[in-house]
């Protein structure tokens, strides 16, 4: 089994509220990511956590903030946002987290913020 | 810094026709090299991927691609395209190093002519 799940997969918010994406997977990976998908463009890596603590942090706004609590789960927590944050929200994992592993994608929340 | 580059944004081609979309990256050492598909609003899957070897490799749904390293160039092929290849594929480039970060190109949106 190779799926990696995100709820909710339509999330509408203000931007004064606080809302939470959800990532889960079961294969056993150790290395989980977010990603950022704006409309018609590739996406864009925001944040890594390796063995459930953070590796890498793609200068992200602190409005955002990933929460990795256990090694199934990641949460990616959400406050004050912009409009132009409104873009899909893809989350992967992959077995290790080093060059070359496979990320595997989950099929993204699509968020709009207003 | 690693980077890829996918000159076609578009391409249209009628349903049995042959493709090939191109991706030519820019990495300092052997790259791991990887062509994922996307569907409107959904995830990305994994196609195929290279790491070392045999430069040919074979994917699922049919597709190949040719690491040719004096070209710098990662192209995806398929012999007959079927309607429901229709899609945005990414070419990407991942580090050797860790975090396993992925470098995507901007995409070829593929559409298919009954």
């Amino acid at each position: 089994d190779t799926e990696v799940t995100q709820t909710p997969k339509h999330l509408v918010m203000g931007m004064t509220n606080k809302k939470s994406l959800k990532c889960e997977q079961h294969m056993g990976h150790r290395a989980m990511y977010w990603y950022k998908q704006k409309a018609k463009k590739p996406p864009e890596l925001m944040f890594v956590y390796s063995y459930e603590k953070l590796s890498i942090n793609e200068s992200v706004p602190s409005r955002f903030s990933p929460e990795c609590p256990n090694s199934s789960l990641l949460n990616l927590h959400l406050h004050a946002l912009q409009p132009e944050d409104s873009a899909l929200y893809l989350c992967a994992s992959s077995q290790d987290p080093v060059g070359g592993e496979t990320q595997y994608f989950g099929p993204g929340t699509r968020l709009l913020v207003l | 810094a690693q980077s890829v580059t996918q000159p076609d944004i578009h391409i249209t081609v009628s349903e049995g026709a042959s493709l090939e979309l191109r991706c030519n990256y820019s990495y300092g050492a052997t790259p791991y090299l990887f062509w994922y598909v996307q569907s409107p609003g959904q995830g990305l899957q994994l196609l195929l991927k290279y790491f070392s070897g045999d430069t040919l490799v074979q994917g699922i749904k049919g597709f190949e691609a040719e690491f040719k390293r004096s070209q710098s160039s990662f192209n995806l092929r398929k012999p007959s395209v079927h309607w429901s290849d229709a899609a945005e594929y990414f070419c990407a480039v991942g580090a050797q190093g860790g975090g396993n970060k992925l470098t995507f190109g901007t995409g070829t949106q593929l559409k298919v002519e009954l």
